[in-house]
């Protein structure tokens, strides 16, 4: 199986930061990359596929970047509502496997 | 609107078995693949197994293999998790996931997913 693996598992920042997260897949996966948002208490929500296309419905201020094996979400303008934890997957397999996710946590 | 409502999940004990459901509402059911994926407490995602539009595709990880089976109904909007052999490790919350190819047809996402039933392994 692909195994994804997320950098950092958990930061620190503040509202109007700039936040980047890392996935790194095992194997090359070209760019069948999807990133999720999750809040407590709630079901995912998908931000970003395919590397780098938003999601119908998505604010801006996210964005994904990558290819091969290693791959980026950037959050612009944290809002409060961003607070969250966020997964990547990979779609390259039918064994759709996830990051172990990033907690992003208010400073 | 798209709806997946999820039942089925309770506690039971290690080694004995428990059915999942989801009810599709709000969109062509056969004109996706769905997928389980679960949760378990305090701990990130992990996919358990996939279907396609008309079982013809089905996987599963490996923790899962050979004691869960995936299986849908087309008719009835229903999608289903058997899960026998039970283990501690199994106790978490499980989420069907619409499964939907992008316009291109080669990008696989999960953009529609359900509450989650809560199933708890445990004697």
């Amino acid at each position: 199986d692909i195994q994804m693996t997320q950098s950092p598992s958990s930061l620190s920042a503040s509202v109007g930061d700039r936040v980047t997260i890392t996935c790194r897949a095992s194997q090359t996966i070209s760019t069948y990359l999807n990133w999720y948002q999750q809040k407590p208490g709630k079901a995912p929500k998908l931000l970003i596929y395919a590397a780098s296309s938003l999601q119908s419905g998505v604010p801006s201020r996210f964005s994904g970047s990558g290819s091969g094996t290693d791959f980026t979400l950037t959050i612009n303008t944290l809002q409060p509502e961003d607070f969250a934890t966020y997964y990547c997957q990979q779609s390259y397999r039918t064994r759709r496997t996830f990051g172990q996710g990033t907690k992003l946590e208010i400073k | 609107e798209v709806q997946l409502v999820e039942s089925g999940g309770g506690l039971v004990q290690p080694g004995r078995s428990l059915r999942l459901s989801c009810a599709a509402s709000g969109f062509t059911f056969d004109d996706y693949g769905m997928d389980w994926v679960r949760q378990a407490p305090g701990k990130g995602l992990e996919w358990v197994s996939g279907i396609s539009w008309n079982s013809g595709n089905i996987d599963y990880a490996d923790s899962v293999k050979g004691r869960f089976t995936i299986s849908r109904d087309n008719a009835k909007n229903f999608l289903y998790l058997e899960m026998n052999s039970l283990r501690a490790e199994d106790t978490a919350l499980y989420y069907c996931a619409r499964g939907s190819f992008d316009s291109s047809g080669f990008y696989y996402t999960f953009d529609s997913w359900g509450q989650g039933t809560l199933v708890i392994v445990s004697s």
